[in-house]
């Protein structure tokens, strides 16, 4: 079956600009994760969403960050007024049901890179 | 704050050799413990998790060894071979805080020689 896909690939964009990254979860998935991924820095938290309940917010590092789940499939990270320091490979993870022990499976990530 | 403390930054070993990565955590509420292994270009992929009942677990030429009072884990590659070259990250999350999301360490990048 098809894996996490994430699009773009690649993201080069200028500073102050807004820009939007997609994650297709395997399908049936109920939980899915955003991380940002910084060279030397390990994998940083960012968003949980599991079925209906609100989404756990609370690795996102300023308001310029948001995430939304439509339909409980889809994912779209926005970030608004980029800048450097928002450069980085956001991976989507999903898993069956959110819970420990429940393995995450990852997407290949978006490389974003801030002018 | 980071939960999850990976050594070394880096590791070369000769094929055939022992790669051993440790990690260390603080929150005694850490309850799962997986390793991940990252390819260039590609996500981390779960690659083998312990609980803390138990001292070892072992996949393959994979083991990962456990020191609950110590609170540390690692990862023992065995004959490791050029095709295990990848990045590694240790993480660790508590159940208690119902939901899987994990702290991950900094990564260590290995580098196996033929």
């Amino acid at each position: 079956g098809a894996g996490v896909s994430q699009s773009p690939s690649n993201k080069v964009t200028e500073k102050g600009k807004d820009v939007e990254l997609r994650c297709d979860p395997i399908s049936g998935h109920t939980a899915l994760y955003w991380y940002r991924q910084s060279l030397g820095q390990g994998l940083e938290f960012l968003i949980y969403f599991q079925g209906n309940s609100a989404p756990d917010k609370s690795g996102l590092p300023s308001d310029r960050f948001s995430a939304e789940r439509t339909g409980g499939s889809v994912s779209t990270l926005t970030i608004q007024r980029t800048q450097q320091e928002d450069s980085a490979v956001y991976l989507c993870a999903s898993s069956l049901s959110g819970g420990v022990g429940d393995t995450q499976y990852f997407g290949p990530g978006t490389r974003l890179t801030v002018l | 704050q980071q939960q999850a403390k990976q050594s070394p930054q880096s590791l070369i070993v000769q094929k055939g050799g022992i790669s051993i990565i440790n990690c260390a955590y603080e929150n005694t509420a850490f309850d799962y413990f997986p390793w991940y292994q990252q390819f260039p270009g590609k996500g981390p992929a779960l690659l083998i998790a312990i609980r803390p009942d138990v001292s070892e677990k072992k996949e393959g030429r994979f083991t990962i060894s456990f020191n609950k009072s110590a609170k540390q884990f690692s990862l023992h590659i065995m004959d490791s071979q050029p095709g295990d070259s990848a990045t590694y990250f240790c993480a660790a999350s508590s159940s208690l805080r119902g939901s899987y999301i994990p702290t991950f360490g900094r990564g260590t990048s290995l580098i196996v020689h033929p």
